[in-house]
């Protein structure tokens, strides 16, 4: 079985201010996780996965993201927000031995950037 | 840049009636999915689609529901008999045949509101 929690239904934080949105997921056995953004109007943008290698994952829009395997989680980060970044954000988990291509998503958080 | 395209991007519908819902997938992509997303809720996988016939599916792609591509560029979902709780966002996704199998795209959803 695979889930993910995303902890926080909204952040806040000020335009240059660091930022993260949180995700702790579940799988039986190895995961592959993938942060995707919505904005307004638009269809879920693939930002950035871990499949396996670096802890450490950059993506785009200068966004990255932590694999830390001992606490189960993906937090996304961003040393600076900036106001476009004002989106929702989702976090996926698909276990790699779970022998389905299909993800499963968090609820979403919303992120709030202001000016 | 390609993108998955969906309509329409709202509807209305009186508690069972039939509804479908469009998706044009981006052109060389073979792998066809839809999602749902109740407000509030996580997003939900519905069905996977490939070579002509669907792949996995969910507990909640029961029989009200059906998928077809019916030629070569629209992928429909189709709901027989709508009922109260299928309001939703549904989302189209579709995925390449070749490089990374993990990155979905994703349209921007149809909101279907069921009365």
């Amino acid at each position: 079985a695979q889930s993910v929690a995303q902890p926080e239904d909204q952040v806040n934080v000020a335009e240059g201010n660091p930022l993260t949105v949180k995700c702790t997921y579940s799988v039986s056995g190895n995961p592959y996780l993938f942060w995707y953004v919505q904005y307004p109007n638009r269809g879920l943008q693939f930002l950035l996965k871990y499949i396996t290698g670096d802890n450490l994952v950059k993506g785009s829009y200068g966004f990255e993201a932590e694999f830390n395997k001992s606490q189960t989680s993906f937090h996304l980060k961003k040393p600076s927000a900036l106001v476009s970044d004002s989106a929702l954000y989702f976090c996926a988990v698909r276990d790699i031995e779970g022998g389905s291509y299909i993800p499963t998503f968090g609820r979403g958080t919303s992120l709030i950037v202001h000016p | 840049e390609p993108e998955v395209t969906q309509t329409p991007s709202h509807q209305v519908t009186q508690m069972g009636q039939e509804v479908i819902l469009r998706c044009v997938p981006i052109s060389n992509h073979l792998y066809f999915y839809w999602y749902r997303q109740i407000l509030g809720q996580k997003v939900e996988f519905l069905v996977s689609f490939y070579n002509n016939e669907i792949s996995e599916k969910s507990e909640i792609f029961d029989d009200q529901f059906s998928v077809e591509r019916p030629d070569g560029s629209n992928f429909t979902l189709k709901i027989r008999s709508t009922k109260l709780e299928d309001s939703a966002m549904y989302f189209c996704a579709s995925r390449s045949p070749t490089g990374s199998q993990e990155t979905q795209y994703f349209g921007p959803g149809t909101r279907l509101l069921v009365l």
